[in-house]
């Protein structure tokens, strides 16, 4: 199968600092993957998409001078919180997109990293 | 992406089949359907996906309707482990982006 990671799994920060968020497709290139946040039980909220080699696109809401996207090589994404605050405490999920899937078909495949979880005191 | 509605919970007796209904009734004719479950503070799991015709694979069996406004995923034999949130999700393959709604929280129980 096709696998995707997350470094850190777990973060705690101050308020006011920034945090960078990997994700990392391992085992096949990923020209667009998925940024989600996820508050305590609420369903996943899709936030940005990542395309190697070009700007994010940003969800309506999202601000995307604090949410710093950079997708600069066909395996990896990353996110960074700017002066992140209390309220920015939440499970951060990324996903990445395999064209023609694992079956080389017509249909994508996406992959969700095993989350992780910010907390900002 | 066209909206999903699904029961906010449900349970299950361990051993007997789990079958999680979906509606969908605003799909278009290039949305498949997608189904995903969720772990406690896990990354969303990929179980099957379809277009109209019945689907099946070693987790789980996709049934949909034929006027593909609603589909219903069925677990066979549920173990205390396939306790998660399940979400249906129709989208366009291309689009690749998901959006999730609530979905429904499944208890498996002994």
């Amino acid at each position: 199968g096709a696998v995707v990671s997350q470094h850190p799994s777990w973060v705690i920060c101050k308020s006011g600092t920034s945090v960078k968020i990997e994700c990392r497709s391992l085992d096949f290139q990923a020209t667009t993957m998925f940024w989600y946040r996820q508050f305590p039980k609420q369903s996943l909220m899709l936030m940005a998409t990542s395309n190697e080699g070009s700007k994010a696109t940003y969800e309506q809401g999202v601000e995307k001078d604090k949410f710093l996207i950079n997708h600069a090589s066909l395996t990896l994404s990353t996110l960074t919180v700017t002066s992140a605050h209390p309220e920015d405490s939440s499970f951060y999920i990324c996903s990445a997109l395999l064209r023609g899937g694992l079956a080389l078909s017509s249909y994508n495949e996406q992959f969700f990293g095993p989350g992780t979880r910010l907390t900002v005191l | 992406d066209a909206k999903t509605t699904q029961p906010p919970s449900m349970d299950c007796a361990e051993g007997r089949a789990a079958n999680l209904p979906c509606n969908h009734s605003t799909i278009s004719g290039n949305e498949y359907v997608y189904w995903y479950r969720q772990i406690h503070s896990q990354g969303p799991q990929y179980i099957i996906h379809g277009l109209k015709n019945n689907e099946t694979n070693e987790m789980a069996s996709l049934i949909i309707t034929e006027d593909r406004k609603s589909s219903t995923l069925i677990l066979p034999h549920a173990t205390l482990r396939d306790t998660a949130v399940y979400y249906c999700i129709v989208s366009q393959t291309n689009a690749g982006k998901s959006t999730f709604g609530d979905g429904t929280t499944l208890t498996v129980k002994p």
